[in-house]
């Protein structure tokens, strides 16, 4: 079962480029979100979405932008990567109901 | 607005001990509270979950949680600690069906031999 698939694991950038790491869930779960992991931190959440087309902003939405085309897909961009944005990042999907997230395996970002 | 504080950035136990990491939670509202585990370069994984049923709640791995309403604490334990427990541990909360966790800040675990 695949779960929760994330693309990249691992990506450098320099200051100013921009990307999109790719999120995709093969549960039907409605509710997806990203979050960032940084140490001493816990995991804080950048955005998330309760189904296609809605998307709203968590604790840290500065400098990302999501948006949720179908059920399956909810890619994550950052317009203008900054050194700041160096971090660990989790996607998560939820059928809403137990709310209990189930995670992909984390992309690894480091802007220089 | 929900929030989770756990209370030791670092624990180490030595190998056959009790583990208790503890998680104090604010909400609003009726809690859904969770424990994840994380090991070195993976992502979180499911230890288990509170969600209004039992107060004592058993997980994977032979971890159990208690919900204490009265204390706002969701404290993790475990009889006698295994050096494959050693990981990241974190204890977060959610509203009920908003898909979404506000996590606490991890703690460490060491087992030492």
């Amino acid at each position: 079962n695949a779960g929760v698939t994330q693309t990249p694991k691992f990506q450098v950038l320099k200051t100013g480029q921009s990307m999109t790491l790719q999120c995709a869930q093969d549960m039907n779960h409605e509710y997806m979100s990203w979050y960032r992991q940084d140490p001493g931190m816990g995991l804080r959440l950048i955005h998330y979405s309760v189904g296609a087309g809605i998307t709203d902003q968590g604790e840290v939405p500065n400098g990302y932008n999501v948006s949720r085309s179908t059920t399956e897909d909810f890619p994550l961009r950052l317009l203008s990567a900054a050194p700041s944005q160096t971090s660990v990042y989790f996607c998560a999907s939820s059928n809403g109901v137990t709310g209990e997230l189930f995670f992909g395996e984390g992309s690894r970002l480091t802007v220089l | 607005a929900q929030s989770v504080t756990q209370l030791g950035s670092h624990v180490s136990v030595s190998e056959g001990a009790l583990v208790l990491l503890r998680c104090n939670y604010s909400s609003s509202v009726p809690p859904y509270l969770f424990w994840y585990v994380q090991y070195p370069n993976q992502g979180l994984q499911l230890l288990l979950k509170y969600t209004s049923a039992a107060t004592l709640v058993k997980g994977i791995n032979g971890f159990e949680a208690e919900f204490k309403k009265s204390e706002t604490s969701f404290h993790l334990t475990k009889p006698s600690a295994h050096m494959s427990d050693a990981a990241e541990y974190f204890c977060a909360v959610s509203e009920r069906g908003r898909g979404k966790l506000t996590f606490g800040q991890g703690t460490i675990l060491t087992v030492h031999p």
